[in-house]
């Protein structure tokens, strides 16, 4: 166990809806990553935030926005949902300062749109 | 071309045999490097990391890598049944983004 959690473990949402995905980091962290990993797939990343600003991005475009609070507890939101954001989403949790940052995944949110 | 790569496999082995993964990677400036493993239905577990050349090892597992030839390798041995997974290679580039591979699948053989 890694101390990374997640809420929902799953959801199904249809195409056009909304979704926000909730991720608390593991004790001790102060950056969140997520990423989006489709079947058969390695986990694409998405974002990161740190001190509660988005601190690098992938090439995902902005209907995917997140958040990060005080407590370092980050959320995910997805808009306007299409069929090729179904996948399992991840939350990865690390300490940024050392130089050699490692992440460590929570459980992920498998997310299906139809 | 791909930032990270690796054979997808399978691949299989017996039991107590040595698996051995592989990895490349494209962009010299990277700094760190990492192997995850990942059971169907579940997240990645961080099984090694590792930052200079050279060879790494924990228990069964020992992380190789090669800046030189941008390569990174995972040798499991005396391979148990529990260790059939995807092992997924990363690297860190910039700090705050971490490049995936697609993974490799590992049958171990009983």
């Amino acid at each position: 166990e890694t101390g990374v959690t997640q809420s929902p473990t799953h959801l199904i949402k249809t195409r056009g809806q909304q979704v926000t995905l909730r991720c608390s980091s593991q004790s001790g962290h102060n950056t969140v990553s997520w990423y989006q990993q489709a079947l058969g797939q390695g986990p694409q990343f998405i974002f990161q935030y740190y001190r509660e600003e988005e601190n690098g991005r992938g090439n995902f475009p902005p209907r995917f926005s997140g958040l990060q609070f005080p407590n370092y507890s980050s959320e995910l939101n997805v808009n306007a949902l299409e069929l090729d954001d179904s996948a399992l989403y991840l939350c990865a949790s690390s300490f940024w300062g050392t130089g050699q940052e490692t992440q460590y995944f929570g459980p992920g949110t498998r997310l299906l749109v139809l | 071309q791909k930032e990270v790569e690796q054979n997808s496999g399978p691949l299989s082995v017996p039991e107590g045999a040595i698996a051995s993964l592989n990895c490349t990677y494209s962009d010299r400036g990277s700094q760190s490097f990492f192997w995850y493993r990942q059971y169907s239905g579940k997240s990645p577990e961080l099984i090694m990391s590792i930052y200079s050349n050279g060879d790494k090892e924990d228990g069964r597992f020992t992380a190789q890598l090669n800046k030189a030839s941008q390569y990174v390798s995972l040798l499991i041995r005396d391979s148990q049944p529990s260790d059939s997974a995807t092992y997924l290679c990363a690297v860190n580039r910039f700090g705050n983004q971490f490049y995936f591979g697609t993974g490799t699948s590992l049958t171990v053989i009983p």
